[in-house]
C-alpha cells in the first residue's frame, strides 16, 4: 500500500513565524502535491512537483514556497505565517504516467496560526 | 472562475436510499473525471473514475453517469449505508497535466 505521511497532525504557530510542513511518500512516486482544504472551498492546489528539484505553482501559491530535494519528500514552507493561512493542509503523491491518474493523500496537518 | 461546480453542498439520505451528487465543468479539454471520498480525520481517497469514451461506469453500489454534451457527470450511491457518510469530491483533469481540479465537496449523511 502507498503510504503518504505528514510530519504533524496538528500544529499551532504564531503570526510571523516560519512554518515547515513535511510530507514523505514511500512508493517512489515522481509527482507530489500540496493542497489546502477549507470548509465550503474544497481542495485548492498550492504547489506541485513533477520530480526532484522541480516545482510548479498551483492556484493559490501566494505566501507559500516548496522544496523537493529528495524524491520521497516534499516540503511546504510558510515564510511568515498569517492568520488567513489557518487551514487543513493535505499532501498527495502520484506515479507519473499512471493511467488512473490516482493521487494518494496523507492524513493532513491542521495548522492554526494565532 | 470555478472550473468545476459541485452540488449539493450537503445531503441527507435515509439508509437504503439513493444518493446523487452532481458536477458540471466548462473546459472540453478535460478527459478524466474521478470521485474522491474523504472520511473525517483522513485524506481523500479515489473512489471511482470515468473517461469520456463511456457514459456510465459502475463499481459495486457506486456509479458514475457522464453526459459529455451537457458537460456534466454525477455520482450515484445505491442502497446508501451509514458507512457511506463522508465528504465526496468530484474532480477533473486532462491528459496533458497531472494536477486535479476539485469541486467544493458534498457532505453526505446517511441516517439509519
Amino acid at each position: 500500500d502507498v503510504k503518504v505521511t505528514q510530519s504533524s497532525r496538528y500544529l499551532v504557530k504564531r503570526t510571523g513565524e516560519k512554518v515547515f510542513l513535511e510530507c514523505v511518500q514511500d512508493m517512489d512516486h515522481e509527482n507530489m502535491f500540496w493542497y489546502r482544504q477549507d470548509p465550503g472551498l474544497g481542495l485548492r492546489l498550492i504547489y506541485f512537483s513533477y520530480d526532484v528539484k522541480m516545482k510548479e505553482k498551483g492556484d493559490i501559491p501566494e505566501g507559500y514556497s516548496v522544496s523537493r530535494e529528495k524524491k520521497e519528500r516534499f516540503s511546504l514552507i510558510l515564510e511568515s505565517a498569517s492568520t488567513n493561512q489557518t487551514s487543513m493542509y493535505l499532501c498527495a503523491s502520484r506515479l507519473a504516467g499512471d493511467k488512473l491518474n490516482e493521487q494518494f493523500f496523507g492524513p493532513g496537518t491542521r495548522l492554526t496560526v494565532l | 472562475q470555478q472550473q468545476v461546480k459541485q452540488s449539493p453542498q450537503s445531503l441527507i439520505v435515509q439508509k437504503g436510499g439513493i444518493s446523487i451528487i452532481n458536477c458540471a465543468y466548462e473546459n472540453t479539454a478535460f478527459d478524466y473525471f474521478p470521485w474522491y471520498q474523504q472520511f473525517p480525520g483522513k485524506g481523500p481517497a479515489l473512489l471511482i473514475a470515468i473517461r469520456p469514451d463511456v457514459s456510465e461506469k459502475k463499481e459495486g453500489r457506486f456509479t458514475i453517469s457522464f453526459n459529455k454534451s451537457a458537460k456534466q457527470f454525477s455520482l450515484h450511491i445505491m442502497d446508501s449505508q451509514p458507512g457511506d457518510s463522508a465528504t465526496y469530491f468530484c474532480a477533473v483533469a486532462n491528459q496533458a497535466g497531472t494536477a486535479l481540479i476539485f469541486g467544493k465537496g458534498t457532505t453526505l449523511s446517511v441516517s439509519s
